[in-house]
């Protein structure tokens, strides 16, 4: 079945350094979804891609839908001791009912 | 913004008790969803619901049912709770189909239930 991937698994950034962080699968998605989890919360929505090279930001946030549609990136800018947490990729199913998940990126911040 | 509003934050619930879970979403969404989630085993889907008294068997239905009688209502059910459905339970809803234009999921805070 679809299978979405994530790296790193976690990371440790000091305050103020920016991050990267993908999500990757053998299949193509038509949508991109990228959730933050905190601890003990639901996840958050915080970018939806829906277009091929589409680059949509929120905030120090910003996110690529591939090109390959195989693929798609998060950046965070400047990062801040708030942005610890969870954070998932996502997309919808071969059948558009559902959606598939990432295991998650796990973001340390060190001040 | 959606609000997804799931009733408890935390549950402690004895073995064989009968369980229900409440999630209310405020957008008028047709899909509604349930989901465990578990450390190293992710989000996995329990039920969903497409419509008003549809509803969709996902991953891992067993010892679960749902209820979707109003179509911002979607309850979960633990018919008789054992201590393995200890988790972290999420709600969720999307306006129409998995990830269409403008068809985001939106989670609710979740509820930790406790069988003990």
């Amino acid at each position: 079945g679809q299978q979405l991937n994530q790296s790193p698994q976690s990371m440790f950034i000091q305050e103020g350094e920016d991050v990267s962080m993908n999500c990757t699968s053998s299949s193509i998605f038509n949508t991109w979804l990228w959730y933050k989890q905190d601890p003990g919360e639901g996840p958050v929505l915080l970018i939806a891609l829906y277009k091929a090279g589409e680059l949509t930001s929120n905030g120090r946030l910003t996110a690529q839908f591939g090109i390959t549609r195989k693929d798609s990136f998060l950046n965070i800018s400047a990062s801040i001791p708030s942005d610890v947490g969870i954070y998932f990729c996502a997309g919808p199913d071969n059948y558009g009912q559902n959606f598939v998940f990432g295991p998650g990126t796990r973001l340390s911040v060190l001040p | 913004d959606v609000k997804v509003t799931q009733s408890s934050r935390y549950l402690v619930k004895r073995t064989g008790e009968k369980v229900f879970l409440e999630c209310v979403q405020d957008m008028d969404h047709e899909n509604m969803f349930w989901y465990r989630q578990d450390p190293g085993l992710g989000l996995r889907l329990i039920y969903f619901s497409y419509d008003v008294k549809m509803k969709e068997k996902g991953d891992i239905p067993e010892g679960y049912s749902v209820s979707r009688e109003k179509k911002e209502r979607f309850s979960l059910i633990l018919e008789s709770a054992s201590t393995n459905q200890t988790s972290m339970y999420l709600c969720a809803s999307s306006l129409t189909g998995g990830g269409g234009s403008n068809s985001p999921l939106h989670f609710g805070n979740g509820t930790r239930l406790t069988v003990t």
